[in-house]
């Protein structure tokens, strides 16, 4: 089964207005960390965002912030007033503890691609 | 944070021969990662590089095809072995900060390979 879903392959938004990236996830351990990186044309693979389990708050960061609904297992990113420099692929990961000893292994969803319109 | 580094950012190799990818990381890590990305894909995680032990690989990677090293807590190499062009992809390295899954995971800049 994916442990990390991202349903949308395409999104568009118009600028200056908020878009919603969806991923969900599943895990069976209590202890994880969630994580959404851009990926420009370039190829270089920017974080934006951390959200630990034990996290009470949703993360924010700036333009960007991730809506936690730990009961549903989804980590949705949000992004307000979009602007043109924020077209690229978004990737929603995911690392869990695997027990004692376990080498805490990062899985990635296909990613979202988001264009956004002038 | 952590500041990564990457060596070449990118290379055009010939079938048959092999290319070695440097990582430098600018603080002490235990865990680094190496993925690739083929084309219009999501990262498949290669192998966990631990200093001072053999690399895990994941399902489908094998150290012949893909040696790693890792001399010390800062750095780490991936080579790619008798290339094809199945190879052509963007390989990175990433670190986990702290390490565990509660930590932030940085990634490298990348080297986009390309086998003709």
């Amino acid at each position: 089964a994916q442990k990390i879903t991202q349903t949308q392959p395409g999104m568009f938004v118009q600028e200056k207005e908020a878009v919603t990236l969806d991923c969900t996830y599943d895990t069976s351990d209590p202890s994880y960390g969630l994580f959404w990186y851009k990926q420009p044309s370039s190829g270089e693979m920017i974080f934006l965002i951390y959200q630990g389990s034990y996290d009470q708050q949703n993360a924010t960061e700036g333009r960007y912030s991730l809506n936690f609904q730990k009961a549903r297992k989804s980590a949705n990113l949000v992004i307000s007033a979009s602007q043109l420099g924020d077209s690229a692929m978004y990737f929603c990961a995911m690392r869990e503890g695997v027990g004692a000893g376990g080498s805490y292994i990062p899985t990635f969803g296909r990613g979202t691609s988001l264009i956004v319109h002038p | 944070s952590a500041v990564i580094s990457q060596k070449p950012s990118r290379d055009i190799c010939q079938r048959g021969t092999s290319l070695t990818i440097q990582c430098q990381v600018d603080s002490q890590v235990t865990m680094m990662f190496w993925y690739r990305q083929q084309p219009g894909q999501s990262l498949t995680l290669i192998a966990t590089a631990n200093q001072g032990s053999e690399a895990t690989y994941e399902s489908g990677f094998v150290i012949d095809k893909f040696p790693i090293s890792r001399p010390n807590l800062t750095f780490s190499t991936l080579t790619v072995s008798n290339m094809s062009p199945e190879d052509s992809s963007i390989y990175l390295c990433s670190v986990a900060l702290p390490a565990g899954p509660i930590g932030e995971q940085y990634f490298g800049p990348g080297t986009r390979l390309t086998v003709t």
